[in-house]
């Protein structure tokens, strides 16, 4: 079956610890990315990757860190996590061209 | 910076009823619209994707139109059902810059039996 997960699903953490959202595809993507999603906010999209060791900024990257060691994964990382970043978390993947994404069930986040 | 703007964020309609809803967007540069459905406690699915200048899509009861020169697409949903409650997202991947997209904010549906 075609899809793309996430773990974990749920997260309680606190500010300060390190932590990582792991995510991965098995379409064979290109793209992947990696959204916010807020009240009110709509999705944002935080980081996405092109290809393995192609990644760029979204609109709101800050506080957070990716990777793209292999096509199938990208995880995301929260080196130091802070309540502002309590959110649920999207992974997506997508091919090139048309670009329509294809999410994966999502992450709930909180950090207190 | 760009902009996709969705409008109503709310909608509260009876079953039976037909309703619409709009998303804005630049139309310079543009290649594709995307619309998105979200249900509560699921994932965003694709609905429609759009690429040209007067563009209309159609999925059973839901459609969709598009107008590349004024900067604007409709939803429209045809007798709404319950299992029509949902937030609609459209979202404008950017032309030559590779994976980056813009959502919009989402209409959010409720169809009351």
């Amino acid at each position: 079956e075609a899809q793309v997960t996430q773990n974990p699903r749920y997260l309680i953490t606190v500010t300060g610890k390190k932590l990582t959202v792991t995510c991965s595809q098995n379409m064979n993507h290109e793209y992947m990315s990696w959204y916010r999603q807020d009240p009110g906010l709509g999705l944002r999209q935080i980081y996405y990757s092109m290809n393995v060791e192609v990644t760029d900024k979204g609109d709101v990257p800050e506080g957070y860190k990716v990777s793209r060691k292999e096509k199938r994964n990208f995880p995301l990382i929260l080196e130091s996590p802070s309540p502002n970043q309590t959110s649920l978390y999207f992974c997506a993947s997508s091919s090139p061209g048309l670009n329509t994404q294809y999410f994966g069930p999502g992450t709930r986040l909180t950090v207190l | 910076i760009l902009n996709v703007e969705q409008s109503p964020q709310s909608l509260h309609v009876q079953e039976g009823d037909s309703t619409n809803f709009t998303c804005s967007f630049p139309s310079s540069n543009f290649y594709a619209l995307h619309w998105y459905r979200w249900e509560t406690a699921k994932s965003p699915e694709a609905l429609f994707v759009m690429t040209l200048n007067g563009d209309e899509k159609k999925k059973g009861r839901i459609s969709a139109t598009l107008n590349t020169k004024e900067g604007y697409s409709y939803l429209y949903i045809k007798g709404s059902q319950p299992e029509d409650s949902a937030t609609y997202l459209c979202a404008l991947p950017l032309y030559n810059q590779g994976g980056k997209l813009i959502f919009g904010q989402g209409t959010e549906l409720s169809v009351k039996p």
